[in-house]
């Protein structure tokens, strides 16, 4: 069971254009959130978190925004670069022992 | 600053070998989590530990695999005769407190000839 979803695994971008990931959730019961950005044989690199309580939260050229009624979040990154081409997780947690990954979108930015 | 810590980065063993894999968390990080991920998937959770306890192992498989976190030193992630279906990246993190921000290790990449 699926209960975190990335729908599109790939997603080409032109420099300086927006990049925005899609993530959808099942579980009512997550109350946080994060993206992780991952390179080729290197660990996941933890990029933005929100927690339940806020609809939005930014940081420099991210900003993540969670909508709790559609149970969706997305992650914006603007301007993108070439050196943001990576694949993007989305992860939730309910308890907090656990977080529950996507399977990953490529993002490709073209210079 | 040491972030988390994995070694070996790589590791080779035939089937019916044991696997250990070890993950130092990043200091000041009492909670220590590890992931599987298959080729073309994304994480799978297997466990959860604080010093010396196990909080939560419903990702684990009930059979071979074992997994530690010692009052001194890394944790343990173990493997026992090992089979070609284990092969994968396995990824530890840690965080300050439960349910905070994990921080993710490199990974130990097994691979079971």
């Amino acid at each position: 069971d699926q209960q975190v979803k990335q729908n599109s695994p790939s997603l080409s971008v032109q420099e300086g254009r927006i990049s925005i990931l899609n993530c959808d959730y099942t579980n009512s019961m997550f109350d946080y959130f994060l993206w992780y950005k991952k390179y080729p044989a290197e660990g996941p690199t933890f990029l933005i978190s929100i927690s339940s309580i806020k609809d939005k939260n930014e940081d420099g050229r991210f900003t993540v925004f969670l909508n709790k009624s559609a149970k969706h979040l997305s992650l914006h990154i603007v301007p993108s670069q070439p050196g943001d081409s990576a694949v993007y997780f989305c992860a939730a947690s309910a308890s907090g022992n656990q977080f529950y990954f996507g399977t990953g979108t490529s993002l490709t930015v073209i210079p | 600053n040491a972030g988390v810590m994995q070694n070996p980065r790589h590791l080779v063993r035939r089937r019916g070998q044991e696997a250990r894999l070890r993950c130092s968390p990043m200091k000041g990080h009492s909670h220590v989590y590890w992931y599987r991920q298959l080729p073309e998937e994304g994480l799978k959770f297997m466990v959860y530990l604080q010093k010396e306890n196990i909080i939560d192992e419903s990702g684990m498989p009930k059979e071979r695999f074992s997994a530690e976190f010692p009052k001194e030193g890394p944790s343990i992630l173990r493997i026992q005769q090992v089979v070609r279906g284990d092969s994968a990246a396995y990824f530890c993190a840690s965080s300050r407190d439960r349910g905070k921000t994990q921080y993710f290790g490199p990974g130990t990449r097994l691979l079971v000839l």
